[in-house]
């Protein structure tokens, strides 16, 4: 199986909380990040944990890591239209310092 | 701004000819990389660069050769492309804390 899953799609209301998952495998990951691709230009960092955190909040984004579960979550309050964009998750494993990306979740807000 | 800057943002080739994508960071970061993105694939990793002077062979490295020039420029070189190889590229530096990454080449082979 793949490395970082992420399920393709997701669609939410405007004004609605969005959350974004991802699964990794790797134990030893040592940061994992969240990059927003808007269309037509490349990925953005918007966030980052690291491995030895449970949460991290800053302003609407919120990252909550689970590494019993190997799990990362990205949930964006009060959505809005400008949010629509590709997430991807990423992990960077022990060890190395190349990150591993996920196929990404493409978000759609919807009035 | 500091950032990531690729050129050409957008090329067009027939199959069997050459070109060379261009990359330069103002970050001082040692490493340098590029990929490539496909619907439904995600990135892949082509090559990669530790540091001025190495290069490094990625996931998808066939088809396609690096130059670390100097510590800020890395191009990727297409010597005879092919269809196979229409997607778009992107280059990325990198610190502790994350990429940044360019805003990508659209590559056409016809």
């Amino acid at each position: 199986g793949e490395d970082v899953e992420q399920s393709l799609f997701l669609s939410v209301r405007e004004g609605d909380s969005s959350v974004i998952n991802c699964t990794y495998t790797d134990s030893s990951s040592t940061y994992l990040y969240w990059y927003k691709q808007e269309p037509g230009a490349g990925l953005q960092l918007l966030t980052y944990i690291f491995s030895n955190m449970d949460m991290k909040q800053d302003q609407r984004l919120t990252v909550l890591l689970n590494k019993k579960d190997k799990h990362l979550s990205l949930r964006i309050a009060d959505t809005q239209t400008g949010d629509s964009a590709i997430y991807f998750c990423a992990e960077r494993k022990g060890g190395s310092y190349i990150p591993t990306f996920g196929r990404g979740t493409s978000l759609i807000v919807h009035p | 701004n500091a950032g990531v800057t690729q050129t050409p943002k957008f090329q067009v080739l027939k199959t069997g000819q050459s070109m060379t994508l261009q990359c330069a960071q103002d970050m001082n970061h040692n490493s340098m990389y590029w990929y490539r993105q496909d619907p439904g694939m995600g990135l892949r990793l082509i090559y990669y660069s530790a540091s001025e002077g190495t290069t490094d062979k990625g996931e998808v490295p066939n088809g396609y050769n690096v130059s670390r020039l100097n510590k800020r420029e890395f191009s990727l070189r297409l010597e005879s492309a092919a269809p196979s190889q229409t997607s778009v590229y992107f280059c990325a530096s990198t610190s502790e804390e994350g990429y940044t990454f360019g805003s990508g080449t659209r590559l056409t082979v016809v």
